[in-house]
């Protein structure tokens, strides 16, 4: 089985640009989440969407958005890219009913404000 | 609000030896979940051990373990017979059902391991 794949892999913006990322959770899985992780620092929480409906939402400006989607895949928008943005993005994807208890995690989508 | 404070920003051992790394959190609950996650250069975060607070009983995965002290909130890990390619950053995460950490995970900051040969 596919595990939690994300895209792109990595990614450079300007300043003031939107940005798109995409995770597909593993097969049966409908909760996904979002973290963002800068450098040096463990990755803080941004969205969690469960069954297409947010769940959980962390300390993010409003630049930041997420949907999730009938097959579960989940977009990570921001908009009006700050060069603070620039972090590595990882989605997770969890069991029905297992909340977080046991996440897997994506490779992580790297993006880069310039 | 609950946090995860990881002390050690580095350590190192030597291939075969055993290390520990610390962990330290803190919550108000009583039913949470806590782990230790690898995450090599290649980035993605891998699950290692996984400890539910109400189990007295310390986890064990092969050459990992934990020493969870519930009462003092300390969860380490202790990595037996270290090979090169535990080198990694370890994160330890605390989640719980209640909303307390809005149903997500909270993670330290990291211990980077490196692995002397």
């Amino acid at each position: 089985d596919a595990g939690v794949t994300q895209s792109p892999t990595h990614l450079i913006k300007t300043r003031g640009q939107h940005v798109t990322l995409r995770c597909s959770p593993i097969s049966g899985h409908k909760s996904v989440s979002w973290y963002q992780q800068v450098l040096g620092q463990g990755p803080q929480f941004i969205f969690q969407y469960y069954e297409k409906e947010e769940r959980g939402r962390g300390n993010f400006p409003d630049r930041f958005s997420a949907r999730q989607f009938p097959n579960y895949s989940s977009e990570l928008n921001v908009n009006a890219l700050l060069l603070g943005d620039s972090a590595l993005y990882l989605c997770a994807s969890a069991f029905p009913g297992a909340g977080l208890a046991e996440a897997f995690f994506g490779q992580g989508t790297r993006l880069t404000v310039v | 609000a609950q946090t995860v404070t990881q002390s050690q920003p580095e350590m190192s051992v030597q291939e075969a030896e055993t290390v520990t790394l610390s962990c330290t959190y803190d919550t108000s609950e009583s039913d949470y979940y806590l782990f230790w996650y690898k995450q090599p250069p290649s980035r993605q975060m891998i699950l290692v051990i996984r400890q539910e607070a109400y189990k007295q009983q310390n986890a064990t995965e092969n050459r990992f373990s934990v020493n969870f002290q519930k009462a003092a909130k300390s969860f380490s890990l202790k990595i037996s017979d270290s090979q090169l390619g535990d080198a990694a950053m370890y994160f330890c995460a605390y989640y719980d059902d209640y909303g307390g950490s809005q149903g997500n995970l909270i993670f330290g900051k990291g211990t980077k391991l490196s692995v002397k040969p």
